[in-house]
């Protein structure tokens, strides 16, 4: 809820202009990333997801970049509004037996976007 | 849409007490979850389903126990009620095959008095 973007990196944007939130992961053996938005109040909320066959994957307004050499992970929103404002993190899964679901979430961004 | 929901958006407990967290899933997911959500410290796993009656330990189980007996439904129990439970609870769901995406119902706040 509300308390889920203190002590987070912001990113402070303009309506209107393009977002870049960035996420390292930690363990080069992952193979499927997601990001979620996690708005005051609720539980995060699925936005996108890519493999690690992929290095781009496009949605509505938003595209995830995959780069495996460095283990970054970026969200691209196009056009920010203000209900894109919202705390953001990405999970990784890694590939070894036992963990056919689990997923390691990072800390999060908060996007702040002025009007 | 999935929907996960969780049985209360707010509740208040005593120090000691059992609490129950009911979760409930509407689309045939074999897998569930329940996290807890602390500012500074992110999601943190505490047990996860795969099936029915099949549980596992997450990362922090200790003071926590779940049930699973029926696939649309997880619990989660805490079996003697401290302030250092007091958090957000958040429990999600996914389909068992490689790949899938967690889906998040909308959490609990709970607080221990």
């Amino acid at each position: 809820g509300e308390s889920v973007g203190l002590h987070l990196p912001t990113l402070s944007v303009q309506e209107g202009d393009n977002s870049i939130i960035n996420c390292a992961y930690s363990n080069s053996a992952s193979d499927y990333f997601i990001w979620y938005k996690q708005e005051s109040g609720k539980g995060p909320q699925f936005i996108i997801d890519i493999r690690s066959n992929m290095d781009k994957r496009q949605g509505q307004r938003v595209t995830v970049l995959l780069n495996k050499t460095v283990k970054h992970l970026s969200l691209q929103i196009a056009a920010t509004q203000p209900g894109d404002s919202a705390v953001y993190f990405c999970a990784e899964k890694m590939n070894y037996g036992g963990s056919q679901g689990n997923l390691i979430f990072g800390k999060g961004t908060k996007l702040s976007v002025k009007p | 849409d999935v929907k996960v929901t969780q049985s209360s958006r707010y509740l208040v407990k005593r120090t000691g007490e059992k609490v129950f967290l009911e979760c409930v899933q509407d689309m045939d997911h074999e897998n569930m979850f329940w996290y807890r959500q602390d500012p500074g410290l992110g999601l943190r796993l505490i047990y996860f389903s795969y099936d029915v009656k099949m549980k596992e330990k997450g990362d922090i189980p200790e003071g926590y126990s779940v049930s699973r007996e029926k696939k649309e439904r997880f619990s989660l129990i805490l079996e003697s009620a401290s302030t250092n439970q007091t958090s957000m609870y958040l429990c999600a769901s996914s389909f068992g095959s490689v790949g899938q995406p967690q889906h998040f119902g909308d959490g609990t706040r709970l607080s221990i008095l």
